[in-house]
C-alpha cells in the first residue's frame, strides 16, 4: 500500500535557525514527489516536484532534495513568514498521496 | 501555474441537506481531481472528475453521496448529499495537466454542518 510519512508534527524554530523537513514515502511506482505550503483557511500552494533520486530544486530559502526513500526540505535561515504547514504527497497513477504535513512555526 | 475559483468559499448546512461545490480553472486542464481535509487532518483524494464520463471514486466514497460532474475541461462540481456534521471539512478543486508536473489547488471550500 502507498504510505507517505512526516516527520516531524510540529516544528519551532527562532528565527535564522536552518532545520529540515523529512517526507519517507512508500509507493509501487514514484510518478513525482510533490511538496506544498498551506496557510491556515487555504487550499495548497503548489511548491516543488521532485521526479528522481539525487534531484534538487530551490525557491527562495527552501531546498528540496529526494532519495529512493525518502524527501528533505531545507529550511534556511527561516523568517517569520515561513510559519505554516509543509506538505508532502507522491504521485502514482495520476492521483496524490498526501503525508500529515509538518506544521512550521518561526518565532521572531 | 491555474487559477483555480472554488465558489462558495465557505457553507454553514443544516444537516440532511445538500451543498454543490464548483470549481472552474481559467484554462483547459486534463486532469480535475476532489479532495476533503478533515480538521486536523491532511488531504484525502475523493474522486478524478472524468470529462464526459463518470467519475472515479476512491475507496470509502461512494457516488451517491458525492455525485460529481464535468462537463468540459474547464469546470467541474462536487455535491455534497444528505449532510451529517461528520462531512464538516474543507473540501479542495485539485487541477493538472498532461504529464503530471505540477498540481494546483483552489482555495477549498470550508463547509461546517450543523
Amino acid at each position: 500500500e502507498d504510505q507517505v510519512t512526516q516527520s516531524p508534527e510540529a516544528l519551532r524554530l527562532q528565527e535564522g535557525e536552518s532545520s529540515s523537513l523529512n517526507c519517507s514515502y512508500t509507493v509501487s511506482g514514484l510518478r513525482g514527489l510533490f511538496w506544498y505550503r498551506q496557510d491556515p483557511g487555504k487550499g495548497p500552494e503548489f511548491l516543488f516536484t521532485l521526479y528522481s533520486a539525487g534531484e534538487e530544486k530551490e525557491k527562495e530559502r527552501l531546498k528540496a532534495t529526494l532519495t529512493k526513500k525518502e524527501s528533505f526540505l531545507h529550511i534556511t535561515a527561516p523568517k517569520p513568514e515561513d510559519s505554516a504547514t509543509y506538505l508532502c504527497a507522491v504521485l502514482n497513477t495520476g492521483k496524490l498521496i498526501f503525508g500529515q504535513g509538518t506544521t512550521l512555526q518561526v518565532k521572531p | 501555474s491555474a487559477v483555480i475559483s472554488q465558489k462558495p468559499s465557505r457553507d454553514i448546512c443544516q444537516r440532511g441537506t445538500s451543498l454543490t461545490i464548483q470549481c472552474q480553472v481559467d484554462s483547459q486542464v486534463t486532469m480535475m481531481f476532489w479532495y476533503r481535509q478533515q480538521p486536523g487532518q491532511s488531504l484525502t483524494l475523493i474522486a478524478t472528475a472524468n470529462q464526459g464520463s463518470e467519475a472515479t471514486y476512491e475507496s470509502g466514497f461512494v457516488i451517491d453521496k458525492f455525485p460529481i460532474s464535468r462537463p468540459n475541461l474547464t469546470f467541474s462540481t462536487l455535491t455534497v448529499s444528505n449532510m451529517s456534521p461528520e462531512d464538516s471539512s474543507i473540501y479542495l478543486c485539485s487541477v493538472g495537466r498532461q504529464g503530471d508536473s505540477e498540481a494546483f489547488f483552489g482555495q477549498g471550500t470550508r463547509l461546517t454542518v450543523v
